[in-house]
């Protein structure tokens, strides 16, 4: 089985700080023929579905604050978010669709929280 | 604006079935791959199933395969997941959200609650 393992499970920032998420997956989800990477980060908030904030590993969807940005290829991947603000408050997950169109794994979530 | 709307909670008993809508508008419904999700409460997300809306085509997680039936009206736009011979450990929300040619989700539904209770 494909797993996804996001690190920490949960952080604390003061506003402003920087957040650092980080997920690895158990194969690389470069694609070498297009030199892409399989991997998107959303965040959810609370009673509420996830939002899409970042695709092919570093593009940011539209409508995303600039402050989100991803970084990482191959198996080790990075959500940053530079300038956390009260409204970031949020569970922020990693999945890879390398092997769609049969298996979309998400990493576990990671719990943000303001100190 | 794109939308997802998804059919109410539910309650069903174990080894019964249940069947909920997702009434997808603001876009072009063939167009994109509609998605099958589910998340137990506190927990992560678990990708079920995803239906071609152009023809109808599905394909299944291997752990739901012979479990779930997707069907679509395209006159209506909308998606149909029906979970069969449900356990307590189906009781979660479950999301449709579109699958754009990336592979990844980039609109969903507010969710179902499905609980399966004696």
């Amino acid at each position: 089985d494909i797993v996804m393992t996001q690190s920490p499970d949960s952080l604390a920032v003061s506003l402003g700080e920087r957040a650092t998420i980080n997920c690895q997956s158990s194969q690389s989800v470069l694609y070498n023929s297009n030199n892409k990477n399989y991997l998107g980060w959303y965040q959810q908030k609370p009673g509420q579905p996830p939002r899409l904030l970042i695709y092919w590993a570093s593009t940011r969807e539209s409508g995303v604050p600039d402050r989100f940005s991803g970084s990482g290829s191959g198996t080790d991947f990075t959500l940053t978010i530079n300038g956390v603000q009260a409204e970031d408050v949020a569970v922020y997950y990693c999945q890879q669709y390398y092997n769609r169109p049969s298996m979309y794994p998400f990493g576990q979530g990671t719990k943000l929280e303001i100190k | 604006q794109v939308q997802f709307v998804q059919s109410g909670a539910e309650v069903k008993k174990p080894g019964a079935s249940v069947k909920l809508s997702c009434r997808t508008s603001g876009y072009s419904f063939t167009s994109y791959a509609i998605h099958w999700l589910r998340q137990a409460s506190g927990q992560g997300f678990e990708w079920v199933a995803w239906i071609d809306p152009a023809n109808g085509a599905p394909t299944f997680s291997q752990k739901f395969q012979g479990r779930v039936t997707l069907s679509r009206d395209t006159s209506a736009s909308t998606v149909y997941m029906e979970l069969s011979r449900l356990t307590f450990e189906d009781t979660a929300a479950y999301y449709c959200a579109r699958g754009p040619a990336t592979g990844n989700f980039d609109h969903w539904g507010q969710g179902t609650l499905v609980t399966v209770s004696s």
